[in-house]
């Protein structure tokens, strides 16, 4: 079964300031793809970025960039010069390559973005 | 383009009541599926449809239940409901059948709330 790990409940960056936000996974399939999304106070999940098992290069996205390090299962993101409005949840997210669509989400991280 | 909105945005039931949520996909999207999120939590997969037929479902019991529309729209239908049914629940589009890079697209969810 797959599984997100997020240990990280909630982070404080300066603004203007770069952040990582961590994410471990865990799946047996060799084929599976990584999300990232934020939810703001609205409620409605936003993409960020996506990185595919067998892609060769990081993940970048304007301001986003996913480190992808396979061996260790770690797919953490990176916010570059953060922004005030980038206060919000941030969630990561698995899907396996077999069957339907079904992702998974990690528990979240609570990003604060401090003036 | 539209994206994925959904209806009601609030609602208020007491246990033992049933409801309906609705949501119309974006434009080109075959596929939907639906997310419970407790307060606090991440999204949990409740089930997804794809041409009108459910083809993956998460833990979630047979009360809960849903019906894709031939213009992809589709509802979720809680029978009987408990307290701990109370939650935002997020309706997702995506193109395809299988997995990879499609991106969920998410409503701004719908807001249960059961006394």
């Amino acid at each position: 079964a797959q599984k997100i790990t997020q240990t990280q409940p909630g982070m404080f960056v300066q603004e203007k300031e770069a952040v990582t936000l961590d994410c471990t996974y865990d799946t047996s399939d060799p084929s599976y793809g990584l999300f990232w999304y934020k939810q703001p106070s609205s409620g409605e999940m936003i993409f960020l970025i996506y990185q595919g098992s067998y892609d060769q290069q990081n993940a970048t996205e304007g301001r986003y960039s996913l480190n992808f390090q396979k061996a260790r299962k770690s797919a953490n993101l990176v916010i570059s010069a953060s922004q005030l409005g980038d206060s919000a949840m941030y969630f990561c997210a698995m899907r396996e390559a077999g069957g339907y669509q079904k992702v998974t989400f990690g528990t979240g991280t609570k990003l604060q973005v401090i003036p | 383009e539209t994206g994925v909105t959904q209806s009601p945005t609030h609602l208020i039931k007491t246990r033992g009541q049933q409801v309906t949520l609705r949501c119309s996909s974006q434009s080109g999207h075959n596929t939907v599926s639906w997310y419970q999120q407790a307060l606090g939590q991440g999204p949990q997969f409740i089930f997804q449809y794809y041409r009108e037929e459910e083809n993956g479902r998460g833990n979630f019991p047979p009360r809960f239940s849903g019906l894709q529309f031939p213009n992809y729209s589709s509802e979720l239908n809680v029978n009987a409901l408990e307290l701990d049914d109370s939650a935002l629940y997020l309706c997702a589009s995506s193109l395809g059948g299988a997995g990879g890079a499609n991106v969920l697209t998410f409503g701004a969810g719908s807001r249960l709330t059961v006394l």
